[in-house]
């Protein structure tokens, strides 16, 4: 069965303190690997697209790597408004569903 | 534009009653999902419809069903409601029929409790 797991489950920083947030995956025949952002009472909103080992994508602070078994998620220097649950998720070439990791609550303290 | 809309975003119901939740995807979008997510839980894929035809379905029992119409919004169902389907229900759209790149919409959601 695939399987999504994150880490930490909950991470404080200091604004402008760097750090990674971790997704190790099992998903038989990954075609694709997603991060979304989901502010509290809010849905999901999609970051990132990784498809091979080794791609690397950007957008503002945040970073997306890639590697045969997990993802990294790199925030750089974060503001308070970075705030939120930082979701990874899997989706195999078998079907349409992603298969969702529990979330890393960020929390960046001013 | 308007993104994804969901309603009701709140409600209470009782076990063993039924729940209707609808979803109007973003205008152009053919493909509709439906997650549950549990309190502190990531989301849990229950449905896919794609131009009105069932395309995936996840792991939950014959209680849940739903259906899309000729206008691509979706309707999900639940039957004989249990605590344990007190939860976000999130509705989704894309342009692609499958997941593609990955660039599901997500709707703000229905917030459901059973008591």
């Amino acid at each position: 069965e695939d399987q999504v797991t994150q880490s930490p489950e909950a991470l404080r920083l200091q604004e402008g303190e760097s750090s990674s947030l971790n997704c190790s995956y099992t998903v038989s025949g990954l075609r694709g690997l997603f991060w979304y952002r989901q502010d509290p009472g809010k849905g999901p909103e999609f970051l990132f697209t990784l498809y091979s080992a080794g791609e690397e994508k950007e957008k503002e602070r945040l970073k997306a790597t890639l590697t045969k078994k997990e993802s990294f998620l790199h925030i750089t220097a974060p503001k308070p408004e970075d705030s939120a649950t930082y979701l990874c998720a899997g989706v195999n070439f078998g079907n349409e569903k992603l298969t969702f990791g529990t979330g890393t609550r960020l929390t960046i303290i001013p | 534009d308007a993104g994804v809309t969901q309603s009701p975003t709140h409600l209470i119901k009782t076990r063993g009653q039924h729940v209707t939740l609808r979803c109007s995807p973003i205008s152009g979008h053919k493909s509709v999902s439906w997650y549950q997510q549990v309190l502190g839980q990531g989301p849990q894929f229950i449905f896919q419809y794609y131009e009105k035809e069932e395309r995936g379905r996840g792991n939950f029992p014959d209680r849940f069903s739903a259906r899309q119409f000729p206008n691509y919004s979706s309707e999900l169902n639940v039957n004989a409601l249990l605590l344990g389907d007190s939860a976000l229900y999130l509705c989704a759209s894309s342009s692609l029929w499958g997941v593609g790149t990955g660039e599901l919409f997500f709707g703000e959601g229905s917030r459901l409790t059973v008591l």
